[in-house]
C-alpha cells in the first residue's frame, strides 16, 4: 500500500516563527502535493511538484513556499507563522502527470498563537 | 473554470437507510472524478473514480456513483448506512490539462441509531 506520512499529526507555533511541514511518501510517486483544509471552504491547494526541484503554485500559495530536494520528501514552509495560517494541512501523492488517484497522508493540524 | 458543488454541507439519515450525496461540477471536457472519505482525525481515503466507461462505478465500503455529464452530477450513493460511514465526504474533479484536482467543500454526514 502507498504510505504517505507528515512529521506531525499536532503542531503549535508562535506568530512569526518559521514553520516546516513534512512530506514522505513512499511509492516513487512523482507528483506530490500541499493542501490546507478549512471548514466550510474544503481542500484549496497550495502547492504542487511534478518532479525533484519542480514546483508550481496553487489556488493559495501566498505566505508559503516548498521544497523538493528529493523525490519522495515534500516540504511547505511557512516563512513567517500568522494566526491565519492556523489550520489542517494535508499531504497528497499521485503518480504521473496526467490525474489519478491523489494518496493521502493523515494531515497536521497546525495552530498559530 | 474548474469547480465542484457539492450543496448539502450536512445530512444525517438513521442506520440502514439509504444515501445520496449530490456532487456538480463544471468543466468543459470529459471530467476525471472522484469521492473520498474523510474520518474524524484522519486524511482522505479514496471511495471510487470515474475516469471513461461503464458511468455507474463501484467503490469501496458498498458505495456507488453515477456520472451524468448531462446534468454534470456525481453523485455518490450507498442502499444502507451504517454507524461507520459518518464522516466527511469530498468530491473531487480532475482534468487531463495539469495535475490539480479541485475539491468540493464537503457534506458532512451524522448516522442516528
Amino acid at each position: 500500500d502507498v504510505k504517505v506520512t507528515q512529521s506531525s499529526r499536532y503542531l503549535v507555533k508562535r506568530t512569526g516563527e518559521k514553520v516546516f511541514l513534512e512530506c514522505v511518501q513512499d511509492m516513487d510517486h512523482e507528483n506530490m502535493f500541499w493542501y490546507r483544509q478549512d471548514p466550510g471552504l474544503g481542500l484549496r491547494l497550495i502547492y504542487f511538484s511534478y518532479d525533484v526541484k519542480m514546483k508550481e503554485k496553487g489556488d493559495i500559495p501566498e505566505g508559503y513556499s516548498v521544497s523538493r530536494e528529493k523525490k519522495e520528501r515534500f516540504s511547505l514552509i511557512l516563512e513567517s507563522a500568522s494566526t491565519n495560517q492556523t489550520s489542517m494541512y494535508l499531504c497528497a501523492s499521485s503518480l504521473h502527470r496526467t490525474p489519478n488517484e491523489q494518496f493521502f497522508g493523515p494531515g497536521t493540524r497546525l495552530t498559530v498563537l | 473554470a474548474q469547480s465542484v458543488t457539492q450543496p448539502d454541507i450536512h445530512i444525517t439519515v438513521s442506520e440502514g437507510a439509504s444515501l445520496e450525496l449530490r456532487c456538480n461540477y463544471s468543466y468543459g471536457a470529459t471530467p476525471y472524478l472522484f469521492w473520498y472519505v474523510q474520518s474524524p482525525g484522519q486524511g482522505l481515503q479514496l471511495l471510487l473514480k470515474y475516469f471513461s466507461g461503464d458511468t455507474l462505478v463501484q467503490g469501496i465500503k458498498g458505495f456507488e456513483a453515477e456520472f451524468k455529464r448531462s446534468q454534470s452530477s456525481f453523485n455518490l450513493r450507498k442502499p444502507s448506512v451504517h454507524w461507520s460511514d459518518a464522516a466527511e465526504y469530498f468530491c473531487a474533479v480532475g482534468t487531463n490539462t495539469g495535475n490539480q484536482f479541485y475539491f468540493g467543500t464537503g457534506t458532512s454526514l451524522t448516522v442516528i441509531p
